[in-house]
């Protein structure tokens, strides 16, 4: 109930395509999910965030769909470009815990 | 300065070794945060301090010794590790309390334990 599960572990998409990365859950009582984006040899760092209340939230060119009744939310990036090659995690947490539930993350591979 | 900075960057270290890795904050954040992450892995929660207390230690073994001396700073005193305990060691800090809400990561110590 805890888990929240991510995919694709990896991911290839042309330059000026749409990646898109899934996420799904459980535990319903989960009510702030973000999404971190990690380059080699850096930490985590927040991309965007999203609560249940809202549907969609976008951010320049990275927009989160959240589907309340499926328990999914997802992460588009829109013209994908070289250097949004990244590993992409998507978290959820319930209650401003401080412990967030992590997905396993994806690989994302932009190629030229 | 939205940075968390952390050294050192990497550190090899055997078994019987002392060590310390530190990190600091100077955007006024009151939650501190130690992780653990192995390749291809999320992060995983190891400590958090509040207003400079520990407030969550998530079952860590005792070979970690988490230490804030003052707000801005955070250490992490690694004594008599294993080699699984190698791993990328990342400091985070968090607004006023220990939240979820956007977390400060630095870019971690890469550790190697022979």
């Amino acid at each position: 109930q805890q888990q929240v599960k991510q995919s694709p572990q990896s991911l290839i998409v042309q330059k000026g395509g749409i990646s898109i990365i899934n996420c799904a859950y459980e535990n319903t009582a989960f009510d702030y999910f973000p999404w971190y984006q990690q380059f080699p040899g850096k930490g985590p760092a927040l991309l965007i965030a999203i609560r249940p209340d809202v549907s969609e939230k976008k951010e320049g060119r990275f927009t989160i769909s959240f589907n309340k009744s499926a328990k999914q939310f997802s992460l588009h990036i829109m013209d994908s470009q070289p250097g949004d090659s990244a590993t992409y995690f998507c978290a959820a947490s319930w209650n401003s815990n401080y412990q967030l539930i992590w997905g396993a993350g994806t690989k994302l591979i932009i190629k030229p | 300065d939205t940075e968390v900075t952390q050294t050192p960057k990497h550190l090899v270290m055997g078994m019987t070794n002392k060590k310390s890795l530190k990190c600091e904050q100077h955007m006024g954040h009151r939650a501190m945060y130690w992780y653990k992450q192995k390749a291809k892995k999320p992060p995983e929660l190891m400590f958090v301090y509040s207003y400079e207390k520990l407030s969550i230690n998530e079952s860590v073994p005792s070979r970690f010794s988490p230490e804030c001396p003052n707000s801005s700073l955070l250490n992490l005193h690694l004594h008599a590790l294993q080699p699984e305990d190698s791993a990328l060691y990342l400091c985070a800090s968090s607004g006023g309390t220990a939240t979820n809400e956007k977390l400060f990561f630095g870019s971690g110590t890469q550790l190697s334990v022979l």
